[in-house]
């Protein structure tokens, strides 16, 4: 079983501070990493994705990928309230393999931004 | 127009009955998926469609039974369903299949709430 692992949280920062949600996954030919953002009562979305090693900034968003350390992180930087959400982690291995026919998911972590 | 829309938003079904779900994508996407979302559990994938045909059954029980007329049309057809088939039901679409790329786009719509009495 393929696990990806997200602290379920909330996480809760102050207005103004860095978010830093952090997931790991098992397998270690995963090769494609992705964050979606989920609010209450709403569908995922997209916001970032990375493939590579490092750092890939995107605005106020920062994904960060270890492969070695099976480590994928996404930071926020000054946190909105309005970025109060569910962060779901989602991982997949290379194209035209076992593991890389669909998205594997983590459960999400909560992020409560306070004014 | 949304994107990928679901119908219907909400639906309460006892545990004989015959209904079904549908979803609609107008961005021209070639895949679609269904996925169930149950609280404190991963996204679940539990059908694939690349250009209308059916490519991942993710050992969902035959009681769900999925249909792709063509590809901006998924349905999912429930029958005889269980009170722990309750759960929120997303459809999802992307340019490609997931399994023939490496980018994750999927687009979902605003999900099916099912509850099942």
């Amino acid at each position: 079983q393929k696990e990806v692992e997200q602290n379920s949280g909330p996480l809760s920062v102050p207005e103004g501070a860095i978010a830093s949600l952090n997931c790991t996954y098992s397998d270690r030919v995963s090769q494609s990493f992705f964050w979606y953002r989920q609010y209450s009562g709403k569908s995922p979305e997209l916001i970032m994705s990375i493939y590579s090693n490092g750092d890939k900034e995107d605005g106020r968003f920062t994904a960060q990928l270890n492969k070695a350390s099976q480590y994928v992180s996404l930071l926020i930087r000054d946190s909105q309230p309005s970025d109060s959400a569910t962060y779901l982690c989602a991982v997949k291995g290379p194209s035209n393999s076992n593991s890389g026919y669909a998205l594997n998911f983590g459960k999400g972590t909560s992020l409560l931004v306070t004014p | 127009e949304t994107g990928v829309t679901q119908t219907p938003r909400h639906l309460v079904m006892g545990m004989t009955n015959k209904k079904s779900l549908k979803c609609e994508q107008h961005l021209g996407h070639n895949a679609m998926y269904w996925y169930k979302q149950s609280a404190k559990k991963p996204l679940e994938l539990m059908f694939v469609y690349n250009f209308k045909e059916q490519t991942e059954n993710n050992s969902v029980p035959s009681r769900f039974s999925p249909e792709c007329p063509n590809s901006s049309h998924l349905f999912l057809h429930l029958h005889t369903l269980q009170p722990e088939d309750s759960a929120l039901y997303l459809c999802a679409s992307s340019q490609d299949w997931v399994g023939t790329v490496n980018t994750g786009e999927l687009f979902f719509g605003e999900g099916s709430r099912l509850t099942v009495l």
